[in-house]
């Protein structure tokens, strides 16, 4: 099974500035990587798949990078809106999928 | 639209049994290949099981195979999770996910499944 390991557990940043998270894979997944955002009481939202293919009407400040076992979030200029939990998921070896543990994204 | 809707959630005894249902709306069934994924409530998303469009091909996580079987009906727009041999560590949220391009595009709000007795 591919771990996929997120870093760091909490992120602290102002709005304005940009944000930063990283996701490794215990094993090469290519490019088959999608991050999520999840707000509390919410089901998670599909923000990149392909690493870096942005889902549909999701703004420009999101970005996604990397392939191989390394991947980036870069959120350009945080919104209040953006503060949430973020996963990222491995589907390689599809339909089985593991997602990383998580990293959360609060205000400084 | 796009919609997804879980059923089929409550409270079980352990070792006991549990069917879900999520109904799917808004786009072509068949097309798309289908996930179930949990989340215990404050903690992390874990995928339990994926099913593609025809059902040739599934998959299941570790902590469910053997115990946990998915299955889809195309002509009730409807995919299922049959959950036998339940266990505490079995309690979560349980969603429907839609497949797109291997990732999951549209979820629906969850069904709450609670192992106790």
């Amino acid at each position: 099974e591919t771990v996929m390991t997120q870093s760091p557990a909490t992120l602290s940043v102002s709005p304005g500035e940009r944000a930063t998270l990283s996701c490794r894979a215990s094993q090469s997944v290519s490019s088959n990587l999608a991050w999520y955002q999840q707000k509390p009481g919410q089901a998670p939202r599909l923000l990149i798949y392909g690493a870096s293919t942005r889902a549909t009407d999701i703004p420009a400040r999101f970005s996604g990078s990397g392939s191989g076992t390394e991947f980036t979030l870069t959120i350009s200029s945080l919104q209040s809106e953006d503060f949430a939990v973020y996963y990222c998921q491995q589907y390689n070896s599809w339909p089985s999928i593991t997602f990383g543990q998580g990293t959360r994204l609060e205000i400084k | 639209e796009v919609k997804l809707v879980e059923s089929g959630g409550g409270l079980v005894q352990p070792g006991r049994s549990l069917r879900l249902s999520c109904a799917a709306s808004g786009f072509t069934f068949d097309d798309y290949a289908m996930h179930w994924v949990r989340q215990v409530p404050g903690k992390g998303l874990e995928w339990v099981s994926g099913i593609s469009w025809n059902s040739g091909s599934t998959g299941y996580a570790d902590s469910v195979k053997g115990r946990f079987t998915i299955s889809r009906d195309n002509a009730k727009n409807s995919l299922y999770l049959q959950m036998n041999s339940l266990r505490g560590e079995d309690t979560a949220l349980y969603y429907c996910a839609k497949d797109k391009d291997y990732a999951c595009d549209y979820w629906g709000q969850g069904t709450l499944v609670t192992v106790s007795s």
